[in-house]
Parts: structure tokens; C-alpha cells; sequence
């Protein structure tokens, strides 16, 4: 099954440091990636994805993420963090299984906290 | 505005009361689906649809049920709420069920306790 790991329950940054949240994956295949930041009180806002082509993929707000098949990983990163960054993060791979309706398989997210 | 909006925002229910929670999107999607988010577990598919008339279990689907008798709606049924079903419910809707590169759009959730 495809399935999604993000290792740190909580990451904590200072403000203008650059920051990395952590995803690797499991697929067989090609992998669809995606990251979903989600706010307090809100529901999950799509920031980027990875399908195919560069390695570096730009999305909102400032947010990058880089593909490494060889280290199978997807982690997010922001030159320069803010406090508004502050959030819960979400790292999910589509399930290319058709039984299960292509699904989103989610991690167990990531708590960024930016401190001024 | 594309949007998914969900109904309620809050509810807070007894044990074995039937409720509904209504989904609904403005983007002509053709996939639509719910999630169950619990802390520590991530999001959890529950149930989803192709399209009109076509639904199928997710993940979790004990103790749910769902319709799609419309294109735009995707209505989420707890014919007898127990207290393990308290979580945040997301619905979520994306152009097609097979366009595995798209992306989801989710509503802003719907806390729900059942005490």
C-alpha cells in the first residue's frame, strides 16, 4: 500500500530561520505526492505537489518541497519562516490501488511552531 | 469561490441519535469523499463516491453511511452515533477519480461529540 511516514510530531523554528518539515514515503511506482497545511479552526489548504519533472517544487506561501527518490522523501522547507507559519502539516501520497478510489493516504501531521 | 462547505460546524450529540452531516461543493467534482481526523492518527478515510450514484467504503467505514444522489452533495449519516465516533470530519472533493495527480479540496470541518 502506498503510505506516507512523517517522523516529528513538532517541529520548532525561530523566526527567520529557515525551516524543514520531514515526509518520506512508501509506493510502488510512481509516487503522487502532496503537502496540506492545516490552521487552527480550518480545514486542510493545498500548498504543492509532486507528480512528475523537477525535483524542486515551489507552492503557497513561500513553501518548497524537494522529491529524493533515492532517500524517498518529500520534505517541505521555507527559506525564511514567519510566525503565521505556525500550523499543522500534512504530507499524503495517492493511493494508485483503484480499489480503495485512488484515496488520499495521510501522514500523522506535523505541529510547526515559529516563535518571534 | 470554489469552495466545500460542511454543515455543521459543531454539533454535540447523545449516544444513538441519528445525524446528518451535509457536504456540499461548487466545483463540478466528480470525486468526493470524507475523512475522520483523530490526533495522532492523521486522516482516515471513511467513505467516497466516483460519482453520482457510486460510493464505496473507505478505510473506516463502521457505523457511517453515505449518499450521492447529487452531483454537488455528499451527505455523511450517523444512523446511531456512539462515543468513538467523536473526531473531526473533513469532506473532500477533486475533479475525477481518476486523475491521480489532483488535488483535494477540503471543507472546514465538522467537530463532532457524542457524549
Amino acid at each position: 500500500a502506498q503510505s506516507v511516514a512523517q517522523p516529528e510530531d513538532q517541529v520548532n523554528v525561530a523566526e527567520g530561520n529557515p525551516l524543514t518539515v520531514k515526509c518520506t514515503y512508501s509506493v510502488s511506482g510512481n509516487p503522487y505526492l502532496f503537502w496540506y497545511v492545516q490552521y487552527p479552526n480550518r480545514g486542510l489548504q493545498f500548498l504543492l505537489k509532486y507528480i512528475t519533472g523537477d525535483n524542486l517544487v515551489k507552492g503557497s506561501y513561500g513553501f518548497e518541497a524537494e522529491f529524493n527518490k533515492s532517500q524517498t522523501s518529500f520534505h517541505l522547507k521555507k527559506p525564511s519562516a514567519l510566525v503565521s507559519d505556525s500550523a499543522l502539516y500534512f504530507c499524503a501520497v495517492r493511493d494508485i490501488n483503484s480499489n480503495s478510489g485512488y484515496a488520499l493516504n495521510f501522514g500523522k501531521g506535523t505541529s510547526l511552531l515559529v516563535t518571534p | 469561490e470554489a469552495q466545500v462547505t460542511q454543515n455543521p460546524r459543531y454539533l454535540i450529540t447523545v449516544t444513538g441519535k441519528k445525524l446528518t452531516v451535509t457536504c456540499s461543493q461548487n466545483m463540478n467534482h466528480e470525486y468526493m469523499s470524507w475523512y475522520r481526523q483523530d490526533p495522532g492518527l492523521g486522516l482516515r478515510q471513511i467513505y467516497y463516491s466516483m460519482n453520482v450514484e457510486v460510493t464505496d467504503k473507505g478505510d473506516v467505514p463502521e457505523g457511517y453511511k453515505v449518499s450521492r444522489k447529487e452531483k454537488r452533495n455528499f451527505p455523511l449519516i450517523l444512523e446511531s452515533p456512539s462515543p468513538n465516533q467523536t473526531s473531526l470530519y473533513f469532506c473532500a472533493s477533486s475533479l475525477s477519480w481518476g486523475s491521480l495527480g489532483t488535488e483535494a479540496f477540503f471543507g472546514q470541518g465538522t467537530r463532532l461529540t457524542v457524549v
